[in-house]
């Protein structure tokens, strides 16, 4: 079975441009997860979405972050404009919410360097 | 959420058993307690979890306290692919349904 597939692995970027990150998630998983992983620190969750619709995006900075899952399948996290502080591991994670404590699937994440 | 409280870091032999403690005093009837370990370049992956009765698989076993306050993880004889890092989480699914709430877990090196 193939796991969360996310792209690029790496990406490196000056500050003020824009990025977007992609993730395939688990096939028939109806929830998707991005989190970001700061050096040294664990995952912290950005946004949750169940099929479509993103049920919390309550860590979620609005001002410069967007995200969309398009017919409920692949999810795309864009940051327009990155910062500095914007350098980070950012992780997608997948379930099937339902089933009693679903575990959540993490893909290897994409390394984005600000410069 | 309640919060959990792990050594920084921890070292083992390879082939030996590791037990990686973790504190959680503050927990509630309806936390339940999940590992999940990152090794190096890796997302985090699911290692077990349990609500009161002591949980054995294929990876680890938990060790709950009879009052809930601490947990135990334990790897039976590690290899040096255990390398990573463990959190330990309390997950109430009435309170934070979905959301896992990550601390900064223990570093565990395992030695050849």
């Amino acid at each position: 079975e193939a796991g969360v597939v996310q792209s690029p692995r790496y990406k490196i970027i000056e500050k003020k441009q824009p990025v977007a990150f992609w993730c395939n998630p688990i096939s028939g998983h109806n929830t998707l997860y991005w989190y970001r992983q700061n050096l040294g620190q664990g995952p912290e969750l950005l946004i949750r979405y169940e099929n479509e619709e993103a049920v919390d995006d309550s860590q979620l900075p609005k001002d410069r972050f967007s995200a969309e899952r398009l017919k409920g399948v692949d999810s795309t996290l864009k940051i327009q404009p990155a910062e500095l502080g914007d350098s980070a591991v950012y992780l997608c994670a997948s379930s099937l919410v339902g089933r009693e404590q679903d575990e959540q699937y993490f893909g290897p994440g994409t390394r984005l360097t600000v410069t | 959420d309640a919060k959990t409280t792990q050594p920084n870091s921890m070292e083992s032999n390879e082939e030996e058993p590791v037990h990686l403690p973790c504190n959680h005093s503050t927990i509630s009837g309806t936390d339940y307690i999940h590992w999940y370990r990152q090794l190096p370049s890796q997302g985090p992956e699911y290692v077990i979890h349990g609500l009161t009765s002591n949980v054995n698989n294929r990876m680890a076993s938990l060790a709950i306290a009879e009052d809930r306050k601490s947990s135990t993880l334990i790897l039976h004889r590690a290899t040096l692919r255990d390398a990573a890092v463990y959190y330990c989480i309390l997950r109430d699914l009435q309170v934070s349904y979905g959301k896992l709430t990550f601390g900064q877990g223990t570093i565990l090196t395992v030695h050849p």
